[in-house]
């Protein structure tokens, strides 16, 4: 199964700042996913990180607030920008294995507490 | 569209207790379905799948099994621990096979000692 870095783990941001949460794979993936947790919910997906390419964006959510990139196989980047307490959330990555296809493996999420 | 309904917890038992998180879905094709675990801090950790009806996945004790007919996917564990508190996710694969998964809400449990 892959292994998934993200960082940070956690972090507390003024609001009108923004944080780029990194999701960093040891292996080549196909499919990388961007997931909200707001606080005792469940998992809302973002966006689909393309490589080379632009994200595919769920009903709801836009570029200019989430820009993804993902300039390779193995790393993708999630910025939240212009924070409001609103955005306080947990953000996982997930990644989509080449050989046990259609199983999503999870980062350990970035917990994000904007003031 | 595609959904995933599951039992509200919190669901509290005693250790050694037997379990049952209910899940039921619906799909226009023929999803693969999942449960992830959430450990409190944590990440999703995939605890078991299934691929095609009648499959019954399993892994540390815990079973469920794609019941086609009656759409569902009830997650049951004959002995729980205090380990097994956490949050537990049911979950479909898009049948049109972008890898998208639809989550449920979620049911929290909390295993007394």
């Amino acid at each position: 199964s892959a292994v998934i870095s993200q960082k940070p783990s956690r972090d507390i941001c003024q609001r009108g700042t923004s944080l780029t949460i990194q999701c960093q794979v040891d292996s080549q993936v196909t499919m990388m996913f961007w997931y909200r947790q707001q606080p005792g919910q469940s998992l809302t997906l973002i966006a689909t990180a393309n490589q080379g390419s632009e994200a595919t964006y769920e009903s709801g959510f836009v570029i200019d607030k989430f820009p993804i990139s993902r300039p390779n196989l193995t790393f993708s980047t999630l910025t939240v920008s212009n924070l409001s307490p609103e955005d306080s959330s947990i953000y996982l990555c997930s990644v989509v294995d080449l050989v046990a296809k259609n199983i999503q493996y999870f980062g350990a999420g970035t917990r994000l507490s904007v003031l | 569209g595609d959904s995933v309904t599951q039992m509200e917890g919190p669901v509290t038992l005693s250790e050694e207790a037997f379990l049952t998180i209910n899940c039921t879905y619906t799909a226009t094709g023929y999803p693969s379905l999942f449960w992830y675990v959430q450990y409190p801090g944590e990440g999703l950790q995939l605890l078991l799948k299934a691929t095609k009806a009648d499959d019954k996945g399993s892994n540390k004790g815990f079973e469920a099994t794609y019941r086609k007919e009656t759409t569902s996917f009830h997650l049951e564990k004959g002995s729980v621990q205090v380990s097994d508190s956490a949050v537990y996710f049911c979950a479909l694969s898009d049948p049109s096979g972008t890898y998208k998964y639809i989550f449920g809400t979620g049911t929290r449990l909390k295993v007394l000692a």
